[in-house]
């Protein structure tokens, strides 16, 4: 069965710092692997998909690395600013099944 | 539509009730997902539909919990006689494919269910 940890569960940063987020799953046998943003009270919005072929994305200030076969993924945040104070949860696609595995989430602050 | 919308946004119940859920995909996505988010967790799979079948229920924790997608496009998560434990937001998501090709999938903003 596929597991998800996102450790720590939550972190302060003062603005300005570059941050990673780490994310580290148990069966390396994954399609692809999604970060999402969760502000409080509302959905997810999705921010990077790795598909399992890939090393890595990036999207604005924002990159995702994937190691497979370790097991593990990192959401680098460049500049974080308080506007990115949020939880940030990975999610992994395991199998021709199409469900998602998520983490716990890690819940950012940033603080002006 | 432009994004996955869900109906209602909160829903208040008391204990045995009967209630409904709707999720509207983004047009288009023929694979539809429900998941449950407890408070403190990450969400959990509930149940995956591509078109109009339901191609995994492997999430649905008892028989009280049922969807139905009729049309393939708008899709109702049904929950008999509730419970206090129900309590959660039930997200839906959609993705322009599912199976084993399977890509981005895009979340609603979810219904927070409270069974008193």
């Amino acid at each position: 069965k596929q597991e998800v940890t996102q450790i720590p569960a939550a972190l302060s940063v003062p603005e300005g710092e570059n941050l990673v987020l780490n994310c580290s799953f148990t069966d390396s046998a994954i399609y692809n692997l999604q970060w999402f943003r969760q502000d409080p009270g509302k959905g997810l919005t999705s921010l990077l998909l790795i598909q399992s072929s890939q090393r890595e994305q990036t999207s604005g200030r924002l990159n995702a690395s994937l190691d497979k076969s370790s097991g593990r993924s990192t959401l680098y945040i460049a500049a974080s600013q308080p506007g990115d104070s949020a939880t940030y949860l990975c999610a992994v696609r395991t199998g021709a099944n199409s469900k998602l595995t998520f983490g716990k989430g890690i819940t950012l602050s940033v603080r002006p | 539509g432009a994004g996955v919308s869900q109906t209602p946004s909160n829903k208040v119940t008391e204990k045995g009730k009967y209630v409904e859920l709707r999720c509207d995909p983004i047009s288009g996505h023929t694979a539809l997902y429900w998941y449950r988010q407890s408070l403190g967790q990450g969400p959990e799979f509930l149940i995956y539909f591509q078109g109009t079948g339901a191609a995994d229920d492997s999430g649905l924790p008892n028989d009280r919990f049922f969807a139905v997608r009729p049309e393939g496009s708008v899709s109702t998560l049904k929950i008999q006689r509730t419970e206090r434990g129900d309590s959660a937001v039930y997200l839906c998501a959609s993705s322009e494919v599912g199976g084993a090709i399977g890509n981005e999938q895009f979340f609603g903003p979810g219904t927070r269910l409270t069974v008193l």
